[in-house]
């Protein structure tokens, strides 16, 4: 069974604007880890958010944990063309095993 | 520092044939690990190596996937005989411990398997 579930499935979005995913996931993490695959390449590590953080930023991705709601949200701002890739947020077990959720498939048009 | 590497990049094979998929984690990594991503679905994990020993192989498909690390560097992921449902992009990541629960895998590029 899926650990993180994405929301939505895919986002189509104009070049500047922001794009917003959400995460969902089911028991008690350490940590929770976003990736992105753009098409044909491999996954590209973006951000971890700890269980005792609320809020992450790195560039303009923004990453938010609410592990009352077990839920993350990653925003990217100001959204440009190369940001066309499948997103996914992931949970790890205490031996680092990732579990991912289903992705987002995010298109940025020009 | 040289990254993940996975080989081939591509590979298209006849149902029923065998294919092996090779793994070079980054130097001094101990922990290997094998996904997939079948279709556009959700990405899942096969097995994991800590060197040698394979410490979870859980998500190992069937008796027809084999994976190995012999001497704890490289891996390699055989697939004997194809089955059209294995088509999809196979991932390999590494890791070291960083610090206890915080773990950053390093991804290869994946290898695209077809099976027609």
């Amino acid at each position: 069974s899926q650990q993180g579930e994405e929301d939505p499935q895919a986002l189509s979005i104009q070049e500047g604007e922001n794009a917003t995913m959400n995460c969902s996931y089911k028991t008690s993490i350490n940590n929770l880890q976003w990736y992105r695959q753009n098409s044909g390449r491999g996954l590209v590590h973006l951000i971890l958010i700890r269980s005792n953080e609320r809020e992450k930023h790195s560039g303009r991705l923004r990453v938010t944990l609410d592990t009352s709601k077990k839920s993350s949200s990653l925003l990217i701002t100001a959204s440009r063309a190369a940001d066309t890739a499948s997103y996914f947020c992931a949970t790890t077990d205490s031996w680092g095993k990732l579990q991912f959720g289903a992705g987002t498939q995010v298109v940025v048009t020009p | 520092e040289a990254g993940v590497t996975q080989f081939p990049s591509h590979s298209v094979i006849e149902k029923g044939q065998t294919v092996t998929l090779r793994c070079d984690p980054i130097s001094g990594h101990d922990n290997l690990y094998w996904y997939r991503r079948v279709m556009g679905k959700e990405i899942k994990f096969l097995l994991h190596f800590v060197k040698e020993s394979k410490q979870d192989e859980s998500g190992m498909p069937n008796n027809r996937f084999l994976a190995e690390r012999t001497g704890g560097t490289y891996s390699t992921l055989k697939v004997q005989p194809a089955e059209l449902e294995d088509s999809g992009v196979y991932f390999c990541a590494s890791s070291q411990f960083h610090s206890r629960n915080t773990y950053e895998q390093y991804f290869g590029p994946g290898t695209r398997l077809t099976v027609t």
